[in-house]
């Protein structure tokens, strides 16, 4: 069984358009993340979900709009797409009460704007 | 500043050791992280240290910490070409939600 899944995996789109990816973990945590890995491998965090309320919203531009519509997912929605934005997006989940701490990722979503 | 420092590479011979090396920031951070990232994979917890403790053994794996400098370096002993990664730091920021703060990654390429 797949912890945490995105879909979708490949995304090639036009600048100027909006299109939205999707992450769901059955791991039962309460903490939902976004990341930004970028052709570098260097992994930013974006956005972080604590039962879907937003907790930690890094520099992002207002066109990135991520959505919780339960603990168990947590979707990123992208308007007006750039050149820029082409990267590897990273939904991980995590619990908050727990030892460590540890970090759940998904497989990541590669997007290409052309 | 949040920057978490890592040499970009590091290649080395199978059956040799290998030493990944990070340089954090927070001095508060409570625990602190080896990810591995695997060609066209997410990041998996690797092994983590608690920051009152010196060195972690976990089988072919050693973690060292070093708090007074902010270093910490990731042992792989007897390296086999499966270890081929990238290697991700990272430490949790300690003043609030669980922010982990990733390294700039070392890609670790492992000559058969």
């Amino acid at each position: 069984d797949t912890a945490v899944s995105q879909t979708p995996k490949y995304l090639v789109t036009q600048m100027g358009n909006d299109k939205s990816i999707k992450c769901e973990q059955n791991l039962g945590h309460d903490t939902m993340y976004w990341y930004k890995q970028d052709s570098k491998k260097f992994l930013k965090i974006m956005f972080s979900y604590n039962n879907k309320e937003l907790i930690i919203n890094e520099t992002v531009p207002n066109r990135f709009s991520p959505k919780s519509p339960d603990k168990a997912h947590l979707n990123l929605h992208i308007n007006s797409l750039e050149l820029g934005d082409s990267a590897v997006y990273f939904c991980a989940s995590s619990q908050e009460v727990t030892p460590i701490y540890e970090q759940y990722f998904g497989p990541g979503t590669r997007l290409t704007v052309t | 500043g949040e920057d978490v420092e890592q040499s970009l590479f590091l290649s080395v011979r199978e059956g040799d050791s290998s030493v990944i090396n990070c340089t954090y920031t927070d001095s508060s951070s409570t625990y602190l992280y080896w990810y591995k990232q695997e060609p066209g994979a997410g990041l998996q917890l690797l092994t983590y240290i608690f920051s009152n403790m010196d060195m972690k053994q976990d089988q072919r794996l050693t973690v060292l910490l070093n708090k007074k400098d902010k270093h910490l370096s990731l042992r792989i002993a007897d390296t086999q070409t499966g270890d081929s990664a990238i290697y991700f730091c990272a430490e949790i920021f300690s003043g609030g939600y669980q922010k982990v703060t990733f390294g700039t990654g070392t890609k670790l390429q492992v000559i058969p």
